[in-house]
């Protein structure tokens, strides 16, 4: 089975603050998502990037696929408590089957 | 909006217990998966099913069955159930594989087998 490490494991920062996840792997991925769970509720869906390089924005959070397609960044500018929770990276191999990241588990404090 | 309904937020089972936990989906989604999360190891799969009466083994379906009589209703079970068992369970479900479609998740089932 294919792993997607993510890194930082936990984040905690002040509001504010600029940060990045990383979700990285050995392995070539068709397509990318990444995933927020907030406490008590199942993951959402954020973002799917498909091409090698791509950058999509979603208001302040810019997320980018490598070249390669084994790895890929979430960059959040000017973090707020309202980010708070977990981040899940997920890969889709060939067969269109997901494997899910290790989670970057952010708290951002007032 | 999908919606996935899983029937339990919160299940206390005995060590040996047949436990059932149900999933439906209001949205005719092909596609359906039990993951467990636990902490510092994501998601990991344990069975999914691409249509009725149909079922593929997970990255650890090891003490799981499952069952798919319906399309909208995918059922985990746990024949016997064990303490390694405990964990957060979600259940997800999934247009179709083949065009980069989101899972939908339920809000999950926090089991302890004790």
């Amino acid at each position: 089975t294919q792993l997607l490490e993510q890194s930082p494991q936990f984040l905690s920062i002040q509001e504010g603050e600029n940060l990045t996840v990383y979700c990285n792997s050995s392995s070539v991925f068709s397509s990318l998502q990444w995933y927020r769970q907030e406490p008590g509720e199942g993951p959402v869906l954020l973002v799917t990037v498909v091409t090698g390089g791509e950058v999509k924005k979603l208001k302040r959070l810019t997320f980018q696929f490598g070249d390669a397609r084994k790895d890929s960044s979430l960059h959040i500018t000017a973090a707020q408590p309202g980010d708070t929770g977990l981040y899940l990276c997920a890969g889709a191999e060939i067969t269109d089957k997901l494997i899910f990241g290790t989670g970057t588990r952010l708290q951002v404090f007032p | 909006d999908v919606k996935v309904t899983q029937s339990s937020r919160y299940l206390v089972k005995r060590t040996g217990e047949k436990v059932f936990l149900e999933c439906v989906q209001d949205m005719d989604h092909e596609n359906m998966f039990w993951y467990r999360q636990d902490p510092g190891l994501g998601l990991r799969l344990i069975y999914f099913s691409y249509d009725v009466k149909m079922k593929e083994k997970g990255d650890i379906p090891e003490g799981y069955s499952v069952s798919r009589e319906k399309k909208e209703r995918f059922s985990l079970i746990l024949e016997s159930a064990s303490t390694n068992q405990t964990s957060m369970y979600l259940c997800a479900s999934r247009r179709t594989g083949f065009d980069n479609s989101p899972l939908h998740f339920g809000n999950g089932t926090r089991l302890t087998v004790t």
